[in-house]
C-alpha cells in the first residue's frame, strides 16, 4: 500500500511563473490537508479537501493560492506569479476519515529565484 | 489568539536517558494531542495520539501524558538513543466538527552517543 505520494519533490521557478504541486493520498482516503513550512518554522495549516470539495481554506493566502481534489486523480496546489516569499517546503497529508493520525508525504520544496 | 509552545530551542541527551518534551497550548480545547517525528528533509510520522479523556498512553518505549488542566502534554523517550534524533512535533485537534490539524513549531532532540 502506497504512501502518500507529492510530485515534484523540488521545483524551482522564476517569480511570476506558477507552480503546481500533485499529491496523491493513499489508498482509500478521501481527505486531503496541505500544510507549507518554512525554515526553522512549523507546519502552517493552508487548506482541509474532501473529493471535489474545500472543507476549509482559512490557511490560504487570499491571492495567487489555489487547491483542488477532483474525483478523479490528485490533489492540486497551485501557485499564481510566484514570489520569493512562496518558497517552502508544501506538506500533504491524507486521512481515511478526517480523524486521528495523518499520513504525510515527503514533501515538495519550491525554490522561487 | 490560539498557541501551541514547544520548547523551540535543541534538547540535547546522553545516549540511555529518558528524553522529555514538553507541549503546551493556550485558547485552546482540543479532542486529542498528536506526537509527530520529522527527519530533515522528511515528512512528519505520526507516533502516537492521546485523547482529552486520557491521562498517559505508551507504545514500546515513549510516553505521552495529556493533562488538560495544565493545558500541557508531556512526551517521554526512554531508554534513548541516537536513532532517536529528529524533531518531534506536538498537533493537537480542536474539539467538534472536522478536523483541522494545527501544529507546534516542533523541538529537535540530539542524542549523544
Amino acid at each position: 500500500n502506497a504512501g502518500v505520494m507529492q510530485n515534484p519533490r523540488h521545483l524551482v521557478r522564476r517569480r511570476g511563473q506558477e507552480a503546481r504541486l500533485r499529491c496523491s493520498p493513499m489508498k482509500g482516503h478521501s481527505h486531503v490537508y496541505w500544510y507549507r513550512q518554512l525554515p526553522e518554522e512549523g507546519l502552517k495549516f493552508m487548506v482541509y479537501l474532501q473529493k471535489e470539495n474545500i472543507i476549509d481554506e482559512s490557511g490560504m493566502p487570499k491571492e495567487r493560492f489555489s487547491a483542488e481534489f477532483p474525483k478523479e486523480g490528485p490533489s492540486i496546489l497551485r501557485i499564481q506569479q510566484v514570489v520569493r516569499g512562496d518558497s517552502a517546503a508544501y506538506f500533504c497529508a491524507s486521512s481515511p476519515d478526517g480523524t486521528g493520525e495523518l499520513f504525510f508525504g515527503e514533501g515538495s520544496r519550491l525554490t522561487v529565484l | 489568539s490560539q498557541k501551541i509552545e514547544q520548547n523551540s530551542e535543541a534538547l540535547n541527551i546522553q545516549e540511555g536517558k529518558t528524553a522529555t518534551l514538553t507541549c503546551n497550548y493556550t485558547n485552546y480545547s482540543p479532542a486529542y494531542l498528536q506526537w509527530y517525528r520529522q527527519d530533515p528533509g522528511r515528512g512528519p510520522v505520526f507516533l502516537l495520539l492521546i485523547r482529552e479523556n486520557e491521562k498517559e498512553k505508551r507504545k514500546e518505549r515513549l510516553k505521552v501524558t495529556f493533562d488538560t488542566t495544565l493545558k500541557q502534554s508531556l512526551f517521554h523517550i526512554t531508554a534513548s538513543q541516537p536513532a532517536d534524533s529528529a524533531t518531534y512535533l506536538c498537533a493537537l485537534d480542536p474539539s467538534g466538527g472536522y478536523q483541522k490539524v494545527t501544529f507546534g513549531i516542533g523541538t529537535k532532540l540530539q542524542v549523544i552517543p
